[in-house]
């Protein structure tokens, strides 16, 4: 299933690194989000793009930058990352991020495994 | 009360049998509900959608009390394949953000 691509699948970074994970649909969703997933901790919502618009930034420290270029593609640049950063971060997207509009599953990524050195 | 809270588990079955787990939640506006599976070191993929009157997909049934907010997962005949951490979701009323719950953990035994 190709649906949400991410790149790359791992990821070790030092410190002072800079580096930007990507992600692609091709489902035709309007809306785009960022997932952090840690060791025993539920999934933690980090951005979300409705129609390239953030709408959502869920007190993500400034070390994290998403972008949002077209519907299709999210970025999230890195850069002087800590540790405990080390996470799974997991793209997904949906039908029709609109306030009105409940019933729009996610469709995620296979995530970006990232070490923090 | 916990937005979403799932009793983490694990659970130990043997094949064949049938194991349910549930779901609570916490806002009782909330609109629309999900079990997602992830496997070990995978992403989440969604299982089903829970509708008010309940719904079935093939070993798996999914229901929804309103009245006691949880949502609860059903599966018979179970199969070694369905050992799997399984999440529940919730979207509630009052923004975009979806809930996460923490996940049960399922291992079918042999």
């Amino acid at each position: 299933e190709t649906g949400v691509t991410q790149t790359p699948r791992h990821l070790v970074m030092g410190m002072t690194n800079k580096k930007s994970l990507k992600c692609e649909q091709h489902l035709g969703h309007n809306a785009m989000y960022w997932y952090k997933q840690s060791a025993k901790k539920p999934l933690e919502l980090m951005f979300v793009y409705n129609f390239k618009e953030q709408t959502e930034n869920n007190s993500v420290p400034s070390r994290f930058s998403p972008e949002c270029p077209n519907s299709s593609h999210l970025f999230l640049h890195l850069h002087t990352l800590q540790p405990e950063d080390s996470a799974l971060y997991l793209c997904a997207s949906s039908q029709d991020g609109n306030r009105n509009s409940y019933n729009s599953p996610l469709h995620f990524g296979n995530g970006t495994r990232l070490t923090v050195t | 009360r916990k937005e979403v809270e799932q009793d983490p588990g694990p659970f130990n079955v043997p094949e064949g049998a049938t194991v349910a787990f549930n779901c609570t939640y916490s806002n009782s506006a909330s609109q629309s509900f999900f079990w997602y599976r992830q496997d070990c070191r995978k992403e989440p993929k969604l299982l089903m959608s829970v509708y008010s009157s309940g719904n079935e997909d093939g070993r798996f049934t999914a229901q929804l009390n309103r009245a006691s907010q949880y949502i609860s997962l059903l599966i018979r005949d179970s199969k070694l394949s369905d050992s799997a951490t399984y999440l529940c979701v919730v979207n509630p009323n009052r923004d975009d953000k979806i809930i996460f719950g923490k996940g049960t953990r399922l291992h079918i035994l042999p």
